[in-house]
């Protein structure tokens, strides 16, 4: 089973405050990085598909960067918003897509 | 906007019966997958397809087996349920290597 870590498995955000958390996965075969986010009661949703090493991508006040060759991924939040409370997943490809356990984000007012 | 349809929302069945989930969508996608999601264990890819007819096995294969005769619809089996396999199971499509999946709403699963 591939192996696709993220941390931390949770943490609470001052609202206003900015964040961020990690993606670990292998070096070798990489297709893809993607980033999801997981509302409850909801399906996930798709933030970005990442591919080239250095991408850097953004989405209102989400941004993700990305280094395949020491195999990482980070996704940062800046002043977080109660609707930004979530658990974000990243997935890797190669060849198959395994997701990570998620990071949970509780942002408080 | 695509759309990702599983047959139903909720689903209970005995031990030892055999179980279909159904998954559809209606944007041509040439990949469908099937995850289950436990708690802290985030989704674990069951099985996948890469085309009509074909399928390859995920991570955790065992005691489960797919269909895929035409290309929206990706069927999941379980040949012999048991309360191990009670989860939350979760449908995707995507258009192509390294494009987004789109996710069903999910069948919530107990096997009793």
């Amino acid at each position: 089973i591939l192996n696709v870590e993220q941390s931390p498995q949770s943490l609470h955000v001052q609202e206003g405050d900015s964040t961020n958390f990690t993606c670990s996965f292998p070096s070798s075969n990489f297709y893809a990085l993607h980033w999801y986010r997981w509302e409850t009661a909801k399906s996930p949703e798709a933030l970005f598909v990442m591919t080239l090493n250095g991408d850097e991508k953004k989405k209102g006040r989400i941004s993700a960067t990305l280094n395949t060759k020491e195999g990482y991924s980070y996704l940062y939040i800046k002043g977080s918003q109660p609707e930004d409370s979530a658990t974000y997943l990243c997935a890797f490809n190669d060849y198959k897509l395994s997701f990570g356990a998620g990071t949970t984000v509780t942002v408080r007012a | 906007d695509v759309k990702v349809t599983q047959s139903s929302r909720y689903l209970v069945k005995r031990t030892g019966e055999k179980v279909f989930l159904e998954c559809v969508q209606d944007m041509d996608h040439e990949n469908m997958f099937w995850y289950r999601q436990d708690p802290g264990l985030g989704l674990r890819l069951i099985y996948f397809s890469y085309d009509v007819k074909m399928k390859e096995k995920g991570d955790i294969p065992e005691g489960y087996s797919v269909s895929r005769e035409k290309k929206e619809r990706f069927s999941l089996i379980l040949e012999s349920a048991s309360t191990n396999q009670t989860s939350m199971y979760l449908c995707a499509s995507s258009p192509g290597a390294n494009s987004p999946l789109h996710f069903g709403n999910g069948t919530r699963l107990t096997v009793t």
